[in-house]
């Protein structure tokens, strides 16, 4: 089974869209992420809630909203997509303080704005 | 400048020794950190040392810390080709509940 899974893996769209992208984790932890990465690979972290609460928030349009059900998903949606939106999206999961900070990534949500 | 930097290309042969350098802004950093990314598919962490420490090794893998210098190095001894990925520094403090801030990664070709 999978730890973290994403959905869609790759998305096509066109420039005004609104879109989602949905995170599962199945490893029980309490910490759930987006990390962006650009087309140079850099990758910087967008979000992270903990326990369904918000609690890092980077700069970041408010087109972006991330939604926690429960501890076990963190769903991104983007509104009015531009090019720039266009990257790879990775979920991630943890305990957060809990021993070493080891982040488990999905395998990344290819998002190209058209 | 960045919180963590590294080189961002590196190429090997096959069997050579490859080392893969990164310097970090914080001295708090509690933990640090290398990540490994294969082409399509998300970051797995590779190895990570606490900062009282100096090295750690793990099979063909070395990481150096010289916590005076903020820098942290990683060695793949007898490097192959199944080794090509981009490595990823990353390094947490505690006033930042552990989340990693990664580098920009370094690419390692290894060719034959």
């Amino acid at each position: 089974d999978t730890a973290v899974s994403q959905t869609p893996k790759y998305l096509v769209t066109q420039m005004g869209n609104d879109k989602s992208i949905k995170c599962e984790q199945n490893l029980g932890h309490d910490t759930m992420y987006w990390y962006k990465q650009d087309s140079k690979k850099f990758l910087k972290i967008m979000f992270s809630y903990n326990n369904k609460e918000l609690i890092i928030n980077e700069t970041v349009p408010n087109r972006f909203s991330p939604k926690s059900p429960d501890k076990a998903h963190l769903n991104l949606h983007i509104n009015s997509l531009e090019l720039g939106d266009s990257a790879v999206y990775f979920c991630a999961s943890s305990f957060i303080g809990g021993n070493t900070g080891e982040l488990f990534f999905g395998e990344g949500s290819r998002l190209t704005v058209l | 400048g960045e919180d963590v930097e590294q080189s961002l290309f590196l190429s090997v042969r096959e069997g050579d020794s490859s080392v893969i350098n990164c310097t970090y802004t914080d001295s708090s950093s509690t933990y640090l950190y290398w990540y490994k990314q294969e082409p399509g598919a998300g970051l797995q962490l590779l190895t990570y040392i606490f900062s009282n420490m100096d090295m750690k090794q793990d099979q063909r893998l070395t990481v150096l810390l010289n916590k005076k210098d903020k820098h942290l190095s990683l060695r793949i001894a007898d490097t192959q080709t199944g080794d090509s990925a981009i490595y990823f520094c990353a390094e947490s403090t505690s006033g930042g509940s552990y989340i990693p801030t990664f580098g920009r990664g370094t690419s390692l070709i290894v060719h034959p």
